[in-house]
C-alpha cells in the first residue's frame, strides 16, 4: 500500500493565484517525520519543510504555508500569490521514526505534484 | 560550498558496460542514501549506510553494489548496464538521531541522469 498520496498529478495556475498540493499519507506508527521537497526544472531536489507528528502547528514561510491535520492524515502545501518560478515537481514524504535498522531514515514519497504557473 | 555532490552529472553508456557515481557530503552527516528516480519521477529508496554500515538493500538487482569507504563518502557501482537503468540517480546525507530513533532531513545532491544506450 502507498503510504504516502499526491492525488493530483497536474496542476496550471495562472501567475498571481493561491494553489494548494494534497497530500495525504498512512503510517501505524505514532512518532513519525513529513516533508515537503521541491524539483525545479533543472533537476535537483530541494528541502522544503519538516514536520514531526507531534506538531500540528501550521507554518508559514513567506508565500508557502502548511496545513497538517493528523484527523484526515493530510499535509497540504499552498502556495499564495504564485509565481513562474514556484513551477516545480512537489513531492510530499513520510520517515517513521522507530527504531528499527531496517527501516532507518527510509522516506517513502509520493508520486509528485506537476505545478505549472502561466504569466 | 556544494553540501552533497555527485559525479558525474550526465553518463551515457552502452548496454553490458560497468559504471560507477560517487557522491560525497561535507555536512558531517553519519547516514548516505541511493535513490533512484523514474521517468516518472518516482522516487524510491535504493541502499542507505549508516556509519559506513549498510542499513537499507531494497529489492535491487545485485548488478548495483554501494560502496560507502568513509562516513562522507557513498559510491555506486553498477554492472553490465541495461536500458532499464536508465534513470537520475540521487544520493542523499541525513544525520541519524538514536536517542529519539529519528532521522534529521535528508539532503539531495545534484542527481546523475544515467542513460543506457
Amino acid at each position: 500500500a502507498q503510504k504516502v498520496t499526491q492525488a493530483q498529478t497536474e496542476i496550471s495556475v495562472v501567475e498571481k493565484e493561491d494553489v494548494t498540493l494534497d497530500c495525504v499519507y498512512e503510517t501505524r506508527d505514532t512518532t513519525y517525520y513529513l516533508f515537503w521537497y521541491k524539483q525545479p526544472p533543472s533537476g535537483e531536489l530541494v528541502f522544503l519543510i519538516r514536520r514531526n507528528s507531534f506538531d500540528e502547528q501550521n507554518e508559514i514561510s513567506g508565500r508557502y504555508s502548511w496545513n497538517f491535520q493528523k484527523s484526515t492524515s493530510s499535509f497540504n502545501f499552498t502556495i499564495t500569490a504564485s509565481q513562474v518560478v514556484d513551477s516545480a515537481v512537489y513531492f510530499c514524504a513520510l520517515s517513521e521514526a522507530l527504531n528499527r535498522g531496517s527501516t532507518l531514515g527510509r522516506l517513502y514519497f509520493g508520486r509528485g505534484t506537476q505545478l505549472t504557473v502561466w504569466p | 560550498d556544494t553540501a552533497v555532490s555527485q559525479t558525474p552529472k550526465y553518463l551515457v553508456t552502452q548496454m553490458g558496460n560497468d559504471k560507477s557515481i560517487k557522491c560525497e557530503q561535507n555536512l558531517g552527516h553519519d547516514t548516505m542514501y541511493w535513490y533512484k528516480q523514474d521517468s516518472k519521477k518516482f522516487l524510491k529508496i535504493m541502499f542507505s549506510y549508516n556509519n559506513k554500515e549498510l542499513i537499507i538493500n531494497e529489492t535491487v538487482p545485485n548488478r548495483f553494489s554501494p560502496k560507502s569507504p568513509d562516513k562522507a563518502h557513498l559510491n555506486l557501482h553498477i554492472n553490465s548496464l541495461e536500458l532499464g537503468d536508465s534513470a537520475v540517480y540521487f544520493c542523499a546525507s541525513s544525520h541519524h538521531n538514536p536517542l529519539v530513533g529519528s532521522t534529521d532531513t535528508q539532503y539531495f545532491g545534484p542527481g546523475t541522469r544515467l542513460t543506457v544506450l
